[in-house]
């Protein structure tokens, strides 16, 4: 079964731009959830979509926000681009039976 | 959030077992024990996962303590390729969600 892909793997923009990533999780998963990496802060938990709903938010401002489709795919969206919010940012998977989330490796966005 | 206490980063010899301890002294009943770990460039991987009893896999060990309130992952002979960020972390139980909060895991460094 193929992993979770996200696309792309590698973005620059500049300050005040806004920025679209793409999460195709594992065949049959519903649940798509997102997390930032920075050095300074760790993983950082954002959001998480079930079944085209958003089930639980961390603490992230306005500006990020998600979707996801009905084939469970899913966008997040950073607006107002800041310094700040160059991360990797990470989406996982994860089927109803399971305990576990399986993640992808990550788009790296860096903000100019 | 639950929190998890981890040492910064710890050393192994290779081919020697590796002990890696874990303080989460808020635990709930409910919650998960779950390790992760993170190769350089990649997206958290899935160890092995626990609620009360000691768990095994091809992977690596889970100890839980009695009270719940420490767990130790043990790899039973560490090799060049397990260097990685160790991550324990709680997780409630599955029909809240799949947000997973990660503390600053341990830096694990396997010596040839």
């Amino acid at each position: 079964k193929a992993g979770v892909t996200q696309t792309p793997r590698y973005l620059i923009k500049t300050r005040g731009q806004q920025v679209t990533l793409s999460c195709s999780p594992i065949s049959g998963h519903r649940s798509v959830s997102w997390y930032q990496q920075t050095p300074g802060q760790g993983l950082q938990f954002l959001f998480e979509y079930f079944s085209e709903t958003q089930r639980n938010k961390g603490n992230f401002p306005g500006r990020f926000s998600g979707r996801q489709f009905s084939n469970s795919r899913s966008e997040m969206n950073v607006s107002t681009l800041e310094l700040g919010d160059s991360a990797l940012y990470l989406c996982a998977s994860s089927g109803l039976a399971e305990e576990t989330q399986y993640f992808g490796p990550g788009t790296r966005l860096l903000v100019l | 959030d639950a929190k998890t206490t981890q040492p910064n980063s710890m050393e192994s010899n290779e081919e020697e077992p590796v002990h890696l301890p874990c303080n989460h002294s808020t635990i709930s009943g409910t919650d998960y024990i779950h390790w992760y770990r993170q190769l350089p460039s990649q997206g958290p991987e899935y160890v092995i996962h626990g609620l009360t009893s000691n768990v095994n896999n091809r992977m690596a060990s889970l100890a839980i303590a009695e009270d719940r309130k420490s767990s130790t992952l043990i790899l039973h002979r560490a090799t060049l390729r397990d260097a990685a960020v160790y991550y324990c972390i709680l997780r409630p139980p599955r029909n809240t969600g799949n947000q997973f909060y990660f503390g600053t895991g341990t830096s694990l460094t396997v010596i040839p």
